[in-house]
């Protein structure tokens, strides 16, 4: 089973930039679609970015187009967000998320990390 | 504004049976999958039903998925104090070029 443990967020101040990780354990990650999905304090689930498993196929949501860059290293099982330009709005609490044995095809979210929170605020 | 929509809030008392719904269009519920998922208060998400009615591992038979056209429904048969939590649906959206999520539905259980 994958698991997915994200770090790198905080406190940044609107205009600035932050990149975030996750590092997966399990021999399955090449083999997945990735994905990060935010949450802003009490509200609900948005999807943010995809990669395939290598990394061929990327798709953002228009609310970071331009702004956010998702990339992969398989060999490091690791996955990043770069985000820049960085406004309040993108406050929220970012998963890194995975397909699973039981879901596929690049629109599934089968396992989640536990998430890392980005503060965007003068 | 969530482009699949959801009943902010539903209840019911252990035992019942409670239904959510999942609203959608021609370009994602339609056409692809819908998946729900479970986010017990201070956690993360965790899948609970994919490819429309299927239950992820681990779920018990008591959660099942159904779609007809551009809706969708999560039921929870033999409802349980542990079940209160928010349910998620998402689905592809070919005319977004994206995943969208439904805005969630707390579930209540008195």
């Amino acid at each position: 089973e994958v698991q997915l443990v994200e770090s790198g967020g905080g406190l940044v101040q609107p205009g600035g930039s932050l990149r975030l990780s996750c590092a997966a354990s399990g021999s399955t990650f090449s083999t997945y679609w990735m994905h990060w999905v935010r949450q802003a304090p009490g509200k609900g689930l948005v999807w943010v970015s995809r990669i395939n498993p290598d990394g061929s196929r990327i798709d953002y949501a228009d609310s970071v187009k331009g702004r956010f860059t998702i990339s992969r290293d398989n060999a490091k099982n690791s996955l990043s967000l770069q985000m820049n330009s960085l406004r309040a709005e993108d406050t929220a609490e970012y998963y890194c998320a995975s397909e699973g044995a039981s879901c596929s095809g690049g629109s599934c979210f089968g396992h989640w990390g536990q998430g890392t929170l980005v503060t965007v605020s003068s | 504004q969530s482009v699949l929509a959801q009943p902010p809030s539903a209840s019911g008392t252990p035992g019942q049976r409670v239904t959510i719904s999942c609203s959608g269009s021609s370009s994602n519920i339609r056409v692809n999958y819908v998946y729900w998922y479970q986010q017990l208060p201070g956690t993360a998400p965790k899948l609970l039903i994919y490819s429309d009615n299927q239950r992820a591992s681990g779920v018990p038979d008591r959660f099942s998925g159904s779609k007809s056209g551009t809706s969708a429904s999560l039921a929870i048969s033999g409802l349980r104090s542990e079940d209160e939590a928010d349910y998620y649906c998402t689905a592809w959206d070919g005319s977004l070029s994206g995943i969208i999520f439904g805005g969630g539905t707390k579930l209540t259980v008195l």
